[in-house]
């Protein structure tokens, strides 16, 4: 059974430094890996989608990465504004369930 | 173009009452889900539909939960009764042409069981 996992659970960063966020994954088995953000009490904003043939997606300041091989993937955020501040979740698509398994998200302040 | 659209956007009820939540996706998206969110917590799916077909109700609580696609377009998920441990935010997704492609969530419904 898939798990994803999300370590840290929360991170502080001053702003304008570049932060990772980590995502692990156990089965390699996927078909694709989702970044999402979350604002509290919103619904999840798509961020990027890395099918499992790419190795990385870019979108302006965030480029996110995949190796399937480590059970891996992460989301780089340039130049971090306190509008980046919000929670990060990442969800793995299962190739031999169809399942799509969420991580518990990290929960990101970049302070002004 | 229009995001995926949800109501209500809260709700409480009293526990053993029923309650239902609509969802309109996002137009020519074919593939509908319907996600549980604790607090802390990632989404949960529910259940995935392709056009009026749910082909995953694996994790839907089938003695309480039902839902339904009639006409593969809008969607409602209903709860009888509804217990104390059902408060959670129940979000919706919908994405193009199948679970390969990318999901687009609606706001969600917070719902409090009191």
């Amino acid at each position: 059974k898939q798990e994803v996992t999300q370590i840290p659970a929360a991170l502080s960063v001053p702003e304008g430094e570049n932060l990772v966020l980590n995502c692990s994954f156990t089965d390699s088995a996927i078909y694709n890996l989702q970044w999402f953000r979350q604002d509290p009490g919103k619904g999840l904003t798509s961020l990027l989608l890395i099918q499992s043939s790419q190795r990385e997606q870019t979108s302006g300041r965030l480029n996110a990465s995949l190796d399937k091989s480590s059970g891996r993937s992460t989301l780089y955020i340039a130049a971090s504004q306190p509008g980046d501040s919000a929670t990060y979740l990442c969800a793995a698509g299962g190739d031999r369930d169809d399942k799509i398994i969420f991580g518990k998200g990290t929960r990101l302040h970049i302070l002004p | 173009e229009a995001g995926v659209v949800q109501s209500p956007r809260y709700k409480i009820i009293e526990k053993k009452q029923p309650v239902a939540f609509w969802c309109n996706p996002i137009s020519g998206h074919n593939t509908l889900y319907w996600y549980l969110q604790n607090l802390g917590q990632g989404p949960e799916l529910l259940i995935r539909y392709e056009n009026e077909e749910a082909v995953d109700d694996s994790q839907l609580p089938k003695d309480r939960f039902s839902a339904e696609r009639l006409k593969g377009v809008d969607s409602t998920l209903k709860i009888q009764p509804a217990e104390l441990g059902d408060s959670a935010v129940y979000l919706c997704a919908s994405s193009e042409g199948g679970f390969y492609n990318e999901q687009f969530f609606g706001p969600g419904t917070r719902l409090t069981v009191l």
